[in-house]
């Protein structure tokens, strides 16, 4: 399995502003995913990010609002640009167990915005 | 557009009890389907995949089916224990590459 650490855990921010969420992973994977899980929903997928190449964003979602740095095959941050309370969301990045076959998560961003 | 469908009613069931949940999908048609457990503040951790070839699979007290026919999986926990409540989250896959879309849990309470 994978130990994900996912950092901040939760932080408050001021509208218009920007954060950054780091994600650490144990082991060396082709693929991290960053998902977005607003209150009383499920987990949207934001993007893909592979080591070395522009990441994949999915339906809704663009690189100048979340850019995604992906510089080797243990990290990844996850920015939200220009917040607004609309962002207020728990942002989790995860990755692919060796077979494919499930995803190991981090514990989270609980995201606050004023 | 494919769509996946979860009680989103909270579940409550008393102690010793069978919890059954279920996760219907319409407009396509997995070949795998995986059910997670989520905590509050916490992320989703993996429990069981079920294959569409597979009708049911077991692990400990859970136990999942997997009807193609019904397009519906149901999630069973044997003997549940308080320290089950969680919201279970299903997320049907096309194939072992397709990207992991969830449904929006189900949240199980298990009264003492």
């Amino acid at each position: 399995s994978a130990v994900i650490s996912q950092k901040p855990s939760r932080d408050i921010c001021q509208r218009g502003t920007s954060l950054t969420i780091q994600c650490q992973v144990d082991s060396q994977v082709t693929m991290m995913f960053w998902y977005r899980q607003q209150p009383g929903q499920s987990l949207t997928l934001i993007a893909t990010a592979n080591q070395g190449s522009e990441a994949t964003y999915e339906s809704g979602f663009v690189i100048d609002k979340f850019p995604i740095s992906r510089p080797n095959l243990t990290f990844s941050t996850l920015t939200v640009s220009n917040m607004s309370p609309e962002d207020s969301s728990i942002y989790l990045c995860s990755v692919e167990g060796p077979t494919n076959e499930k995803l190991f998560f981090g514990s989270g961003t609980q995201l606050s915005v004023l | 557009s494919q769509k996946i469908e979860q009680n989103s009613e909270a579940l409550n069931i008393q102690e010793g009890k069978t919890a059954t949940l279920t996760c219907n999908y319409t407009n396509y048609s997995p070949a795998y389907l995986q059910w997670y457990r989520q905590d509050p503040g916490r992320g989703p951790v993996f429990l069981l995949l079920i294959r569409e070839n597979e009708k049911e699979k077991r692990k400990e007290r859970l136990k999942v089916t997997f009807d193609t026919t019904l397009k519906q999986s149901l999630f069973h926990i044997t003997a549940s224990q308080p320290a089950d409540s969680a919201t279970y989250l299903c997320a049907p896959l096309l194939n072992r590459d397709d990207k992991i879309i969830f449904g929006k849990g189900t949240r199980l309470h298990i009264l003492p």
